[in-house]
């Protein structure tokens, strides 16, 4: 089962802005829409981006998803403190199965 | 508001089985495919395999054929995850998830330990 390819961790200070790579093939990001979830410490996942850059209501414009060929982006302008924890990426495959990206964990410093 | 209210925790010999429940509220529970996902403490999401609950059709990942079962019981707008097998490598936070993460259950963690 393939993965979808992350940076483990990314940083910024308060303010500034963020972007993380998602990094997969033709048969996922490539022909499928890209989610982006974010985990904050000790919970579940929560949705951030669907249809690779829509967002959910209740989710700040703070955050972006794009995507481009077999490579998606999140990014996270206006840094803020409450934004540390693990971001991960995820596309539906051709195969019929899911992929996850490997997961990035994002320290405002 | 939508919910996916999942089983409390779980510890299991190596070689049994767990069966993990979703009950899902505030939707129609057949008009949206539910998703198994797994985290390992310290590790990344792991998708387990999708249930369409309308017509009972599922999709697993190929690391999972064979030893995990996914169903539903529409009458009270459940669904369930049965993995067989256990090891300790399956301790882990199970989610189950309404599409692909739009909603997210509270998980349940599954522990298997001699």
């Amino acid at each position: 089962q393939s993965v979808l390819t992350q940076p483990p961790s990314a940083s910024g200070t308060p303010g500034q802005r963020v972007t993380i790579s998602c990094s997969g093939s033709t048969s996922n990001i490539g022909s499928n829409f890209v989610y982006w979830y974010q985990q904050l410490p000790g919970a579940a996942p929560k949705l951030l981006i669907y249809r690779s850059n829509e967002r959910p209501s209740g989710v700040p414009d703070r955050f972006s998803g794009s995507k481009a060929g077999t490579s998606a982006s999140l990014a996270i302008s206006g840094l803020r403190s409450e934004d540390e924890g693990d971001y991960y990426c995820a596309a539906w495959d051709d195969s019929l199965s899911a992929v996850f990206g490997t997961g990035t964990r994002v320290t405002v410093l | 508001q939508v919910r996916l209210v999942q089983s409390g925790t779980e510890v299991k010999k190596p070689g049994a089985s767990v069966k993990v429940s979703c009950k899902a509220s505030e939707y129609t529970f057949t008009n949206y495919d539910i998703n198994w996902v797994r985290q390992a403490t310290g590790h990344g999401l792991e998708w387990m395999g999708w249930m369409n609950p309308n017509s009972g059709y599922t999709g697993y990942a190929q690391k999972f054929l064979g030893r995990v079962t996914l169903t539903r019981d529409t009458s009270i707008n459940t669904a369930y995850m049965e993995l067989s097998g256990l090891t300790s490598d399956d301790t882990a936070f199970y989610y189950c998830t309404l599409g692909l993460g739009e909603v997210w259950g509270q998980g349940t963690l599954v522990t298997v330990s001699s």
